[in-house]
């Protein structure tokens, strides 16, 4: 089945450091999708992105849609203690509303 | 205006036992999703309900079943629960217009 790579597992930083983490599949995506989640909560929405080559910015977030359909970025800048958690990549490869494929996603530590 | 819900938070059950879990999709809301989220893992898509009937389904064993009520809140059932049923439960609700999914805050299901 279609699997998004997301590495490494773990990330560590300095507070106001910026990170990028990218996602990879075998396969193409229509939509792809970055979400946080912090201990004992549900996924939240970060980014969405819908068209190749498309480049989104949510505050200190930025994301970009590969070329080729098959990778995103997520860059955070400044980072900040509150940005702790873990950040995976989604993807969709058929219609609105169907089944989201997900990363293993990556553990984000920052330092004070 | 209410997010997603879900409901119970935690439940441990045993082996060879059945469980059901509850989800309330967010207000204007129509299509749920279920995911299962095992530990270190990024959710996996168990399947989705519109209008009452299951829509897709992933790569999940028939003693997961599911319902949607006409007022669009959802159930899921497992039977037969094994170890390895324990997991995070995640609900995600979404609408017509509405390209993306939004989570709830999970039922942590442990199977003893």
């Amino acid at each position: 089945g279609q699997q998004l790579n997301q590495s490494p597992q773990s990330m560590f930083i300095q507070e106001g450091e910026d990170v990028s983490m990218n996602c990879t599949s075998s396969s193409i995506f229509n939509t792809w999708l970055w979400y946080k989640q912090d201990p004992g909560e549900g996924p939240v929405l970060l980014i969405a992105l819908y068209k190749a080559g498309e480049l989104t910015s949510n505050g200190r977030l930025t994301a970009q849609f590969g070329i080729t359909r098959k990778d995103s970025f997520l860059n955070i800048s400044a980072s900040i203690p509150s940005d702790v958690g873990i950040y995976f990549c989604a993807g969709r490869s058929t219609g609105a509303n169907s089944k989201l494929t997900f990363g293993k996603g990556i553990t984000l530590s920052v330092r004070p | 205006d209410a997010g997603v819900t879900q409901s119970p938070t935690h439940l441990i059950k045993t082996r060879g036992q059945q469980v059901t879990l509850r989800c309330s999709p967010k207000s204007g809301h129509d299509t749920v999703s279920w995911y299962q989220q095992a530990l270190g893992q990024g959710p996996q898509f168990i399947f989705q309900y519109y209008e009452e009937e299951e829509r897709q389904r992933g790569n999940f064993p028939d003693r997961f079943s599911g319902h949607q009520f006409p007022n669009y809140s959802s159930e899921l059932n497992v039977n037969a629960l094994l170890l390895g049923d324990s997991a995070l439960y995640l609900c995600a609700s979404s609408g017509v217009g509405l390209r993306e999914q939004y989570f709830g805050p999970g039922t942590r299901l442990t199977v003893t």
